[in-house]
Parts: structure tokens; sequence; C-alpha cells
């Protein structure tokens, strides 16, 4: 079935420096890539989002970047701070299959000031 | 302030003891969907709805039932919860307009004993 991977599962990065989240897809109808960060004891957020027609979507520190030739899909944060420490998933979803939404096992970030 | 909300936040019950789990959103989103997050299995779908009387089931919608009478509000039902479904659930809500993430309610943590 369908499935998204993502790498890696922990990541500890010291205060300042960048962080990058790895994800791969197995279902080619998916077009809708989402990112959600989810701080101890609360809901997911969602930080950014790009579609299948653009490669690449940047909301200040925040970057996310799309090959869909690969199905590969990664979230980027520069300048790292505390308050970005969460858990990071990615999702994908396709028009075609209604409210399909496949998220991905999580990456838990640390951020070391 | 736009949300989704659930009720309540911490349950404890013991098996077979029906319950219901509220979730409301202010957004006049016509999805809205359930999942469970698991240690190691991530966020899994359980229901979701595209509106008003129209339901479908996600990836682990055994032992769950929902409803959506009004657009506001989509109810979670455990008609005799037992221990596996021991979780933190979560309601979410989105526009139908493909290409939108989810606005995610808070969580309910369930212990069934």
């Amino acid at each position: 079935g369908e499935n998204v991977e993502q790498h890696p599962s922990t990541l500890s990065v010291q205060e300042g420096d960048s962080a990058v989240i790895k994800c791969t897809y197995s279902d080619s109808a998916s077009n809708y890539f989402p990112w959600y960060k989810q701080e101890l004891g609360k809901g997911p957020q969602l930080i950014i989002d790009i579609r299948s027609n653009v490669g690449e979507k940047k909301d200040q520190r925040i970057a996310v970047t799309l090959n869909k030739t690969a199905k590969h899909f990664s979230l980027h944060i520069t300048e790292t701070q505390p308050e970005d420490s969460a858990v990071y998933f990615c999702a994908a979803s396709s028009a075609t299959s209604y409210d399909k939404v496949i998220f991905g096992p999580g990456t838990s970030l640390s951020v070391i000031p | 302030e736009a949300q989704v909300t659930q009720n309540p936040r911490y349950l404890i019950t013991v098996t077979g003891k029906k319950l219901t789990v509220t979730c409301s959103q202010n957004m006049n989103h016509e999805y809205m969907s359930w999942y469970r997050q698991d240690p190691g299995l991530g966020l899994r779908q359980i229901y979701y709805s595209m509106n008003v009387e129209v339901t479908d089931k996600g990836d682990v919608p055994e032992g769950y039932k929902v409803s959506r009478k009004e657009k506001r509000n989509f109810p979670l039902i455990l008609e005799s919860p037992s221990p596996n479904q021991t979780s933190l659930y979560f309601c979410a809500s989105r526009p139908a307009s493909s290409g939108y993430g989810y606005t995610f309610g808070s969580g309910t943590r369930l212990t069934v004993v």
C-alpha cells in the first residue's frame, strides 16, 4: 500500500546550524505535501506545504524541496533555534483519493543551545 | 480564534464502557478527520468526513464509529472500548479545496483498562 518514509527518526543540531529532514513517498498520484510540527502536549501544526507543480518553497527560515521524479521531498530549517525543537511530520496526499493523507513516522528534532 | 476543540483532553475508562470524544471546529471547514497517534506508528487516519452526512473509513476504522449531523461537529464513538484503543486521538479539519493542510485539535489521551 501507499506509505511515506521519513529520515532521520531523531536529529540533534547545535543552535544556529541547519537541519534537514527527508521523506520518500510511494504513491505516484500524490500531489500535495504538507509538513507539520508537533510540540510536546499539542496537536500537529501545519508549518509549510508544497504542491506537485512547484519544486521549492521558502518561508523565512523554513524551505521545502520536491523531486517528483525521485518521489522525494525535504524540509530544511536554517539558523535553528531552541524553539524549533519538536517532532516534525511529513505527509503526502492525492487529489484522486479524496482525503487520504499518509503521514511519515516523524522526526524528533532537538536544538542544543 | 479559529480552532478545533476536542473534549475531553484526558479520559480513563474500562473495557466495554461506551464513550464519545467530541470535536468541534469554528472555521466552516467541509472536511473533518480523526487520527490516532501511537509511538512508532505515527498518525493513522480512523475516519474522515467530506461534509454533513458524508463519512468514510480511513486506515484503522475497526472499533470506531463517527457521525456528521452538523458541519461543525464530528464526534468519535467507541461503543465497546478495548485496551488496544488506548492512544492519543486527534481531530482535524480543513477546507474542501485540494491542497490545504489540516488544522488539528489539541488531542485526547485515552486509556482503556
